[in-house]
């Protein structure tokens, strides 16, 4: 079976631009989670969506936004983007996203603002 | 607002137990530890998780203290390909709350 797939795996952007990574969950996963990864740093929660729903926000300024589409694949938005936002973006899926259940990180997009 | 504590790095030599320590003094009761390694910047792997009891499976043991305030991750048999970045993680609600990780180095 195929893990969580994203795309693209590499991104160079200037300050200012706005920016659209994908992200494929585990057929039969309805979950998904971002996640962005500073270098040195863990990831940090972004967003979860399950259901075409968000149900969670982390601590992120309204520039990022993602959506959920009915196959539960999803995607992160970042607008006006700045230096800071150089990271790695990471995708996780779960089954419902309960407290019990794992979740199945991607291999992330690299996000390269100059 | 990261809700655990990790040494930045350690030391194991091949073939003998990793012991990785995780503090996480704040945790609620109804909270998971989880644990995750993430080599070369690659995404994070699940290795296991747990609530109160200790947890064994293929990959690792985790033990739990009695008032959840710590808990040790051990890789019984260290290998070089084990050699990651080891994230003590507790999950509140849907979000997991990654620390700043264990760099394990596992030396031949």
């Amino acid at each position: 079976d195929a893990g969580v797939t994203q795309s693209p795996t590499h991104l160079i952007k200037t300050r200012g631009q706005h920016v659209t990574l994908r992200c494929s969950p585990i057929s039969g996963h309805k979950s998904v989670s971002w996640y962005q990864q500073v270098l040195g740093q863990g990831p940090q929660f972004i967003f979860q969506y399950y259901e075409k729903e968000e149900r969670g926000r982390g601590n992120f300024p309204d520039r990022f936004s993602a959506r959920q589409f009915p196959n539960y694949s999803s995607e992160l938005n970042v607008n006006a983007l700045l230096l800071g936002d150089s990271a790695l973006y990471l995708c996780a899926s779960s089954l419902g996203g309960g407290p019990r259940e794992t979740q199945y990180f991607g291999p992330g997009t690299r996000l390269l603002v100059l | 607002d990261a809700k655990t504590t990790q040494p930045t790095s350690m030391d194991c030599a091949e073939g003998r137990a990793a012991n990785l320590p995780c503090n996480h003094s704040t945790i609620s009761g109804n909270e998971y530890v989880y644990w995750y390694r993430q080599i070369h910047s690659q995404g994070p792997q699940y290795i296991i998780h747990g609530l109160k009891n200790n947890e064994t499976n293929e990959m690792a043991s985790l033990i739990i203290t009695e008032d959840r305030k710590s808990s040790t991750l051990i890789l019984p048999h260290a290998t070089l390909r084990d050699t990651a970045v080891y994230y003590c993680i507790v999950r509140v609600g849907d979000q997991f709350y990654f620390g700043t990780g264990t760099s394990l180095t596992v030396i031949p």
